[in-house]
């Protein structure tokens, strides 16, 4: 079955990065976009970015270009998600997720999500 | 980028009632939304594919409807386990962009 498996909870500084990574199973990774979506407190979903693993197609929220990294390695079923210069607006859980949107009957599929917490 | 207003941003509701809530878009999209309900520590469920499909799974009560730059999701009978928040989302073009919610409340 598809599972996806982030890594765990991160407390940053601010000015500082995040690296989340997310861990497919149950599927090939390259066949379908994953998309990053984070969580504020008290707060509606907000939609990050997404990336197609091992392939050209990514697109970005306006207010992370510049900040936000989406990479891929399809050797390990992972990708990755960085999030530069962070400050404290920034603390939030951070889901990845795939078939979030489309034609699909199945899904979608989220991550089990990753607490970041910016605090100086 | 596409602009999605949701109204209302909350309302309350008794066991049985129709509800209807609505996205609006900045432009143009097809029927490119869907819509997912999302309970508290939980991630959002999908209800609602391309603005009117049924997610396999999503009682009949649920139904959407709508194309190009006005969409709704209506609950014909609520149900005490509906009693939630409702997001759209559009993916029409990037950046996608969800609504800012509406929160259904028992009255």
């Amino acid at each position: 079955q598809v599972q996806l498996v982030q890594s765990g909870a991160e407390v940053k500084k601010p000015g500082a990065s995040v690296k989340v990574s997310c861990k497919a199973s149950g599927y090939t990774l390259s066949s379908y976009h994953i998309h990053w979506v984070r969580q504020a407190p008290g707060q509606g979903p907000e939609w990050m970015g997404i990336m197609k693993p091992g392939g050209d197609d990514t697109g970005y929220a306006q207010k992370f270009k510049g900040r936000l990294t989406m990479t891929g390695d399809t050797s390990t079923s992972t990708v990755y998600m960085e999030l530069s210069s962070l400050r404290s607006e920034d603390t939030a859980v951070y889901y990845c997720a795939r078939s979030l949107v489309g034609a699909t009957t199945q899904g979608p599929y989220w991550g089990q999500g990753t607490l970041v917490t910016v605090s100086s | 980028d596409i602009q999605m207003t949701q109204s209302p941003s909350s309302l309350s509701a008794s066991v049985g009632d129709r509800v209807t809530i609505t996205c609006r878009a900045s432009q143009g999209m097809g029927n490119d939304l869907g819509w997912f309900q999302q309970k508290p520590g939980k991630v959002p469920k999908r209800l609602i594919y391309a603005a009117s499909s049924l997610q396999s799974g999503v009682p009949s009560r649920f139904s959407g409807s709508g194309s190009g730059t006005e969409f709704t999701l209506t609950i014909s009978s609520l149900q005490p386990e509906d009693f939630a928040t409702y997001y759209c989302l559009q993916h029409k073009s990037y950046p996608y962009t969800f609504g800012q919610g509406t929160k259904v409340e028992i009255k």
